[in-house]
This record gives structure tokens, sequence and C-alpha cells, in this order.
């Protein structure tokens, strides 16, 4: 079936550093791509979505890129700030499907250092 | 406008109790998921209603879990005899009725069963 795969963290960086968060999606089909946050005591808030082959998805100075040669979705951010701090979770929808019927990779923690 | 919210936010029960969240969606939003974190694994879909109908029950773990949505208004989710392993964060997440609209998620309630 369909799945998602993420970098297992914690990942720790240090204020302004770049930032890579590796993900990577077995489907069928052509699935929609999202990128969630979730920050301390708050619930998940869409950061980012493509939804189709080459599409990029931006928001908060953060990028991610439908690569379907790869069938990847890696999420990228030049410098990172503190505020950013949270566990971030790749996820795809179905080809075809609602937003709603959500697949997720397990998530990568991000601590930012000042 | 409110958003999605739950509660409680967190709930300690003993194991055979019986537990109760509850999730009011987005006024309006016809569609309303249901997902659960298990420690270090992913999020989990449950079910999906639309409006008081259950569209996709698929992911619920087995007959303990029962889901209900009167009205097609607020959603309750009971479970009875909690496990141990019920243990973990019961997400919420309305759309609008709509294809390809985004998912607006709670804050979660995490359950923990002793």
């Amino acid at each position: 079936g369909d799945s998602v795969t993420q970098m297992e963290g914690p990942v720790t960086l240090s204020e302004e550093a770049f930032l890579t968060i590796n993900c990577t999606y077995t489907a069928t089909g052509y699935p929609s791509l999202f990128w969630y946050v979730q920050y301390p005591g708050e619930g998940l808030q869409l950061l980012l979505k493509a939804t189709k082959a080459d599409d990029k998805g931006s928001n908060k100075g953060f990028e991610a890129t439908y690569r379907k040669e790869t069938t990847s979705f890696h999420l990228e951010k030049g410098s990172v700030q503190v505020s950013d701090s949270a566990v971030y979770f790749c996820a795809l929808t179905p080809g075809g499907g609602s937003q709603g019927n959500l697949i997720f990779g397990k998530g990568t923690k991000l601590s930012v250092k000042p | 406008e409110a958003g999605v919210t739950q509660f409680p936010s967190h709930s300690v029960i003993e194991k055979g109790q019986t537990v109760t969240l509850r999730c009011d969606p987005i006024s309006g939003h016809d569609n309303l998921y249901w997902y659960r974190r298990v420690m270090g694994k992913e999020i989990k879909f449950l079910l999906h209603f639309v409006k008081e109908s259950k569209q996709d029950e698929s992911g619920m773990p087995n007959n303990r879990f029962l889901a209900e949505r009167t009205g097609g208004t607020y959603s309750t989710l009971k479970v009875q005899p909690a496990e141990l392993e019920d243990s973990g964060v019961y997400f919420c997440a309305s759309s609008l009725g709509r294809r390809n609209t985004e998912a607006f998620f709670g804050q979660g309630t995490r359950l923990t069963v002793v």
C-alpha cells in the first residue's frame, strides 16, 4: 500500500543553519504531497503542499519540490530560526482522494538552538 | 472563526475503563476525520465522516472503538474497554465538502492508559 518514509530525528541545528528533512514516498497513481508542522502545544498545521510532479510548494521560507522520478518531497529552508523548532510530518493523499485522507510519515523533531 | 477543538486535551485512565473523546469541527465543514499517533510511530487514519455518515472506517483498530457524529456536527470517539496499547495522541481534522480542500487539525487529545 501507499506509504511515506522520512528521516529519523531528532535534528538539532544552530540558528541560521540550512535545513533538509528527507521524505520519500510509495504510491500508485499521482498522489498529492504535503508537509505538516506541529509546534509545541499546538495541533498540526499545513506548511506546504504540491499536487503534481515538478510543483514546488513554499511557505514561511520552507520549500519542497515534488520529484516523481525519485519519489521524493524533501523539505528545505535556507536559514532556520529558533521559532522553527517543531515536529515536521511528510504526508500524501492518494491520487484523486480527499485531502483529509492522509498517509503520514513518522515525523521529524527539529530543535533550533540560538 | 474557531478552529477544530478537541476535548479533553489529556486523559489518564486505567485499563478496562471507558473514555470518550470529543471533536468539534469548524462550522460548515462536512468532512470530519479521526487520526491516532501511537508513541514513536506514524499518525494513522482511523475514519472519515461525511456529515453524519461514515464514509471510510477502514482504519479503526477493533470493535472497542466506536465513533459517532450525530446530526453531522461534533463527533465522539469512545474506547471501551481501554487497553494499554490504546495510549497515544488522537487527532481530529475537518474540511469543507469539496474535493481537494485543506484539512484543518485540532490540537489532539493525549490518552494514557495505565
